[in-house]
């Protein structure tokens, strides 16, 4: 069962553009939301999290937005650079931070020069 | 600080093997998961141990098992490896209730 949907597959953005990721979970008692950015050969690095008594949260050129009514959250990067050229997640858990990730499946973002 | 760490890199088995994968944590870290990432997918979870007690495990057939030892590090075995077993074995290790930091896997490969 595909509790976390992301969207899109795959994503272009020019240099300086922003990119924009989408997921939808189905379990409302989800309580615990990060990303994480997946560089090939390389395990995955948490991003940003954001837990769903707030409805944004900004780190540096990373945004994530979280819609509860909607089941929705998104991630924005600002002022996309080549070096963000990577895999994204979204996933969501129930609890502590710590406890099972339920994944999405994932976001191949590149950015052209 | 060394993150974590798992052995080996890689690792190729035939079907019908076993094997055992190594996971090191991050020190003053004792909670330790277990994840399956198949090429092109998110990763999956299997097993999350904590105090060396098993505190979660995902949907997973009874092949795939997992301990760790006292100095909290951990080893995942699957026994009668199948074709499907193919996959990025990803260990995260965390503080309780903290935020998970992955390792960089173990890709297997089976034949």
């Amino acid at each position: 069962q595909q509790q976390v949907k992301q969207s899109p597959q795959s994503l272009i953005v020019q240099k300086g553009g922003i990119s924009i990721i989408n997921c939808a979970y189905e379990n409302t008692a989800f309580d615990y939301f990060p990303w994480y950015q997946q560089f090939p050969g390389k395990g995955p690095a948490l991003l940003i999290a954001i837990r769903p008594d707030v409805s944004e949260k900004k780190e540096g050129r990373f945004t994530i937005s979280f819609n509860k009514s909607a089941k929705q959250f998104s991630l924005h990067i600002m002022d996309s650079q080549p070096g963000d050229s990577a895999t994204y997640f979204c996933a969501a858990s129930i609890g502590t931070s710590g406890s099972r990730l339920t994944f999405g499946e994932g976001t191949q973002l590149t950015v052209n020069p | 600080d060394a993150g974590v760490t798992q052995s080996p890199t890689h690792l190729i088995k035939t079907r019908g093997q076993h094997v055992t994968l190594r996971c090191s944590p991050i020190s003053g870290h004792k909670s330790v998961s277990w994840y399956q990432q198949v090429l092109g997918q998110g990763p999956q979870f299997i097993f999350q141990y904590y105090e060396k007690e098993e505190r979660g495990r995902g949907n997973f057939p009874d092949r795939f098992s997992a301990r760790q030892f006292p100095n909290y590090s951990s080893e995942l075995n699957v026994n009668a490896l199948l074709l499907g077993d193919s996959a990025l074995y990803l260990c995260a290790s965390s503080l309780w209730g903290g935020p998970l930091h992955f390792g960089n896997g173990t890709r297997l490969t089976v034949t």
